[in-house]
């Protein structure tokens, strides 16, 4: 079983602060790294996709880093708003076959 | 981006009975989809990934004769679960990856899942 783990578990911050959270993943056989955002009731949506060393991608407030070499992603939520309230997975490719963590649940206090 | 409905939501059965559970894509044709299963307070697990025109591959430890995977078009796949038991009750979702993608930054797009209670 190869392991992905995400931390925390569940955060909780107010309005404005700026957060991340962890994605670690076996730093052999590497393909690529997914984050997604996955609102209660709706599809899990793709944030990045993430496949060199060193990458690091942004989207709006939301960004993310890679170092495959030591096995590990950060997400980067700026300025936290209510609707980035959401639970965001990270999942570890290894070519064709997706292992997800069991993602970081984020609520955003008004 | 591209969308995938999966029908039904929300599904409770008696125990013995089968319940089928549909998923497409609606903007694009997928060769390969996959079904997924989440317990609770765990991670999405592959159980099969099916492939347009022919048998799906299971992953280890997930029976064939159980659960039913049935690609028969480019943008539908449907997974059967067979004589359904409290066991089997969870949360599956499907996922397409869009050919459209190159090789290494093409993403899986998922649907909203199915809830299944077996009774």
């Amino acid at each position: 079983i190869l392991n992905v783990e995400q931390s925390p578990q569940s955060l909780h911050v107010q309005e404005g602060d700026s957060t991340n959270f962890t994605c670690s993943f076996p730093s052999s056989n590497f393909y690529a790294l997914h984050w997604y955002r996955w609102e209660t009731a709706k599809s899990p949506e793709a944030l990045f996709v993430m496949t060199l060393n060193g990458d690091e991608k942004k989207k709006g407030r939301i960004s993310a880093t890679l170092n495959t070499k030591e096995g590990y992603s950060y997400l980067y939520i700026k300025g936290s708003q209510p609707e980035d309230s959401a639970t965001y997975l990270c999942a570890f490719r290894r070519v064709e076959q997706f292992y997800f963590g069991t993602g970081t649940s984020l609520t955003v206090i008004p | 981006g591209a969308v995938v409905s999966q029908h039904p939501s929300r599904v409770i059965c008696k125990s013995g009975t089968s319940v089928k559970i549909e998923c497409r894509s609606l903007d694009f044709q997928a060769t390969t989809m996959f079904w997924y299963r989440q317990f609770p307070k765990q991670s999405l697990m592959l159980m099969a990934t099916s492939n347009e025109g022919s048998k799906a591959t299971y992953e280890q430890g997930v029976e064939k004769d159980k659960f039913l995977i049935n690609h028969a078009s480019l943008t539908l796949s449907t997974l059967t679960v067979t004589s359904a038991h409290p066991e089997d009750s969870s949360f599956y979702i499907c996922s397409a990856r869009d050919p459209q993608g190159t090789a290494s930054s093409d993403t899986q797009y998922f649907g909203p899942g199915t809830r299944l209670t077996v009774l």
